[in-house]
């Protein structure tokens, strides 16, 4: 079946620094969206994304859905210990029917 | 309700036995998915419902799997005759009608056969 790689799998980070990371899919898709995931909670929306080429801000969080429409990624500026947690990408492909498909997930911890 | 409800929260169970677990979602939302997530996994889909009926049950791992939803509200996901390898976490979410692909997810209830 379709498979988003989401990449880097665990991050290790200190304070204050930047973040990225990033999906990429053999399909195209209509839709990219972040999602966060605290322990013992279902996933949280962070960003949604609509367009190719659209990029998009949610506080210090930013967002790009690639233009060949398969790929997007995420940048956290400025990290803050309630970073962390595991973000997972989603991706809405045009034959679906409202399902999406989510990537392996990306733990980020950060070390204040 | 304010936001998606599922029960019961945690639910141990003795391998072979038949589970059922709840899903109530946002008031006035028609989609409803149901999705597994196993440990330090991504989340693996498993059925959609749009009001009462199921366009899409192709990610039900078995025949031992099988999902309803009553009245366009709670959706009811049964396991039947369970195995250890059923063992995850299971969220269920809800989204409008109007294709609002930004799903809202309630807390899960993890699942543990022994």
């Amino acid at each position: 079946g379709q498979q988003l790689n989401q990449s880097p799998q665990s991050m290790f980070i200190q304070e204050g620094e930047d973040v990225s990371m990033n999906c990429t899919s053999s399909s195209i898709f209509n839709t990219w969206l972040w999602y966060k995931q605290d322990p013992g909670e279902g996933p949280v929306l962070l960003i949604a994304l609509y367009k190719a080429g659209e990029l998009t801000s949610n506080g210090r969080l930013t967002a790009q859905f690639g233009i060949t429409r398969k790929d997007s990624f995420l940048n956290i500026s400025a990290s803050i210990p309630s970073d962390v947690g595991i973000y997972f990408c989603a991706g809405h492909l045009p034959s679906n029917t409202g399902k999406l498909i989510f990537g392996q997930g990306t733990t980020l911890q950060v070390k204040p | 309700g304010a936001g998606v409800s599922q029960s019961p929260s945690n639910k141990v169970t003795e391998k072979g036995k038949d589970v059922e677990l709840r899903c109530d979602p946002i008031s006035g939302h028609t989609a409803l998915y149901w999705y597994r997530q196993s440990l330090g996994q991504g989340l693996e889909f498993l059925i959609y419902f749009q009001g009462n009926s199921a366009p899409d049950k192709s990610g039900l791992p078995s025949d031992r799997f099988s999902a309803e939803r009553t009245g366009g509200s709670v959706s009811t996901l049964t396991i039947q005759r369970t195995q250890q390898e059923d063992s995850a976490v299971y969220l269920c979410a809800s989204s409008s009608v109007t294709g609002d692909y930004g799903y809202t997810f309630g807390s899960g209830t993890r699942l543990t056969v022994v």
